[in-house]
Parts: C-alpha cells; sequence; structure tokens
C-alpha cells in the first residue's frame, strides 16, 4: 500500500492564481481531511470528508474548496490565492470518523503564495 | 468544545536522558487523545493513542503517556533519549462527533550528545 499520497510536494502560485492540491488513499477509508500547519500554530482543519459524496467545513475553510467524488480521492482547491494561504498542507484519512480511529497523514504540500 | 495545550514549544535534553512532554487537554466529553510525531519535513506519525482501554498507553520507539483524568493531562515519556528522537512531537485530543482532530501547538524536541 502507498498510503496516503500528496502531489505537488512543492508548489509556488502567485496572488490570485487558483491551483489544486490532490491527495489520494489506497486504504479504502471512508474519512479523509485537510490540515494547514504554520510555525507556532500547530495544524488546524480546513475540511473533511465522511463518505464520497459528503464534505463539511473544519476550522479554518475560507478561500479553499473541497469535493469528494469517489472513496480515494480527495482534492483541495485553491480558487484565488493568497499570501495568507502560505502553509503547509497535510492530507489525513482514517477508516471512519470514529473518534477512536487513527488518522494516517500524507507527506505533506509546500505551498508558497508571491 | 475540546483544546489541547502542550506546555514549552522547545525541549533540549542529553541523550541517555529522560524525555518528558507536556501536554493538557480539554474536552467536554470522555476523550480519544493522540500523540504525533514530525520528523523534519515529513508528514505525522502516529506514536500512541488513548482510547480508554488502559490508561498507562505504550507506543512505539519506547515512548509512553499516563491518561491522567484528575488534572486532565496526558504527558508523553521516554526513559532515555537518543539522537534520532529528534522531532516536533503534537498532542491531539478527538474532538465532535466525526473524529475530526484538534492539535496542541506541538513540541520541538532537540537531543544533545
Amino acid at each position: 500500500n502507498a498510503g496516503v499520497t500528496q502531489t505537488p510536494k512543492f508548489q509556488v502560485l502567485k496572488t490570485g492564481q487558483s491551483m489544486t492540491l490532490q491527495c489520494a488513499q489506497d486504504m479504502n477509508h471512508e474519512y479523509m481531511s485537510w490540515y494547514r500547519q504554520d510555525p507556532g500554530m500547530g495544524l488546524r482543519l480546513i475540511h473533511y470528508s465522511v463518505g464520497a459524496g459528503i464534505t463539511d467545513q473544519g476550522e479554518v475553510p475560507n478561500g479553499y474548496n473541497v469535493s469528494r467524488s469517489t472513496t480515494e480521492d480527495f482534492p483541495l482547491r485553491l480558487l484565488s490565492a493568497a499570501p495568507s494561504q502560505t502553509s503547509v498542507y497535510f492530507c489525513a484519512s482514517s477508516y471512519s470518523g470514529q473518534r477512536y480511529n487513527e488518522q494516517f497523514f500524507g507527506p505533506g504540500t509546500r505551498l508558497t503564495v508571491l | 468544545a475540546q483544546s489541547v495545550t502542550q506546555l514549552g514549544s522547545h525541549v533540549s535534553v542529553s541523550e541517555g536522558a529522560l524525555v518528558l512532554l507536556r501536554c493538557n487537554y480539554s474536552s467536554s466529553v470522555p476523550p480519544y487523545l493522540f500523540w504525533y510525531v514530525q520528523y523534519p519535513n515529513q508528514g505525522l506519525q502516529l506514536l500512541l493513542k488513548y482510547t480508554s482501554a488502559a490508561t498507562l498507553v505504550k507506543g512505539i520507539n519506547g515512548f509512553e503517556a499516563e491518561f491522567k483524568k484528575s488534572e486532565t493531562s496526558f504527558h508523553l515519556t521516554k526513559p532515555s533519549a537518543h539522537m534520532s528522537d529528534a522531532a516536533e512531537y503534537f498532542c491531539a485530543v478527538s474532538g465532535g462527533s466525526q473524529g475530526n482532530l484538534i492539535f496542541g501547538k506541538g513540541t520541538k524536541l532537540s537531543v544533545k550528545p
């Protein structure tokens, strides 16, 4: 199993550009999520999904869109990038949305917005 | 609502010394608690988790944590630090009904030779 994969690893955008961060998992997990990591802030939840066709907002959803058309994929879209979105983005998945389930994390995408 | 506080953004120990990383939580429901480790330029890896089965939880790489309800704490310990333990450590509580994780701000562990 590849686990959770994310592409690209690095990305530089200009303010106002759009892009999609890709996330895929091959563990047949129902629950998937996106976090952003900023220095001294820990990880904060952006959006999450408890199954195909079901998504919801986390703590910091503004400026981001998600969709979940398949169990395997959970892309994160930045519609109009802003410097405040410079961050490291992590995708994670777990077997289900039960509170006791471990989440498995991808390697991250480091995004810089100029 | 749930929250996590990690005391000390940086901790430095000598190789062979005790590692103690502090985590206090707040939860309106019985908590599920996790410790994750992040090595430089990598994703997060689970060290251990508390799911109410036992208050002393053993994890990978010789780490363990003890759940103390009266102190609302879940501190991470390791008897003898190795150079390879240098990393950032995150405590998290599972919040809400969907299993979303609420993270502390992290503690960066340095190990001196």
